[in-house]
């Protein structure tokens, strides 16, 4: 069951614009991680946000946890070619129990 | 300090066959996760281990499905018989307490069943 919805589940956009991508739930998460999977790996980890208003900055990617902790965004500023992956967001519940969301497939055209 | 390591990376198979999958943790991490994904979707839980036990299989087909962790290290993963629907990645994962919340994930078995 995954409790994590992301929107939206496709993107296409041009480089050099901008997006951001959402992960929402009705359930409170420990802690959030965001990863990014390319074609015939495994999910890379990008950030892991654990404070409510928490907010992370990795270079060009903003993420940022719910007041709450029951969502999430990814902000992504004047995307490159090499950002084209598939994102996902997985919410930890204590006991090392994780959800993941449902994935958001983005391709940036050069 | 090496990943997690996943064979095979690619089986092909036909339907009603057997497979089994791999996986070998991250060395201390005692947390082990199978998971499967579909083609541009989210992982799905289907085991989660702790050391040698298995505490959460709600999700696992215990019809066709198995799976072991001996000695709380490596685990394998066997579909008996396999359906068509069966096809999908296979991931492994694992964690550990002192390392935090964080997952560390292997590349993925790709299995297609004909």
């Amino acid at each position: 069951t995954q409790l994590l919805e992301q929107s939206p589940q496709f993107l296409s956009i041009q480089e050099g614009e901008n997006l951001t991508v959402y992960c929402n739930s009705s359930s409170v998460f420990s802690s959030l991680q965001w990863y990014r999977q390319e074609p015939g790996e495994g999910p890379v980890l990008l950030v892991t946000v654990v404070t409510g208003g928490e907010v992370k900055k990795l270079k060009r990617l903003t993420f940022q946890f719910g007041d709450a902790r029951k969502d999430s965004s990814l902000h992504i500023t004047a995307a490159q070619p090499g950002d084209t992956g598939l994102y996902l967001c997985a919410g930890a519940k204590t006991g090392n129990q994780f959800y993941f969301g449902t994935g958001t497939s983005l391709t940036v055209i050069p | 300090e090496a990943g997690v390591v996943q064979s095979p990376r690619y089986k092909i198979i036909e339907k009603k066959q057997p497979v089994a999958f791999w996986c070998n943790p991250i060395s201390g991490h005692n947390t082990l996760y199978w998971y499967r994904q579909n083609l541009g979707q989210g992982p799905e839980l289907l085991i989660r281990y702790e050391n040698e036990e298995a505490v959460d299989d709600s999700q696992l087909p215990k019809d066709r499905f198995s799976a072991e962790r001996l000695k709380g290290v490596d685990s394998t993963l066997k579909i008996q018989p396999a359906e068509l629907g069966d096809s999908a990645v296979y991931l492994c994962a694992s964690s550990s307490y002192l390392a935090g919340e964080t997952q560390y994930f292997g590349p993925g078995t790709r299995l297609l069943v004909l």
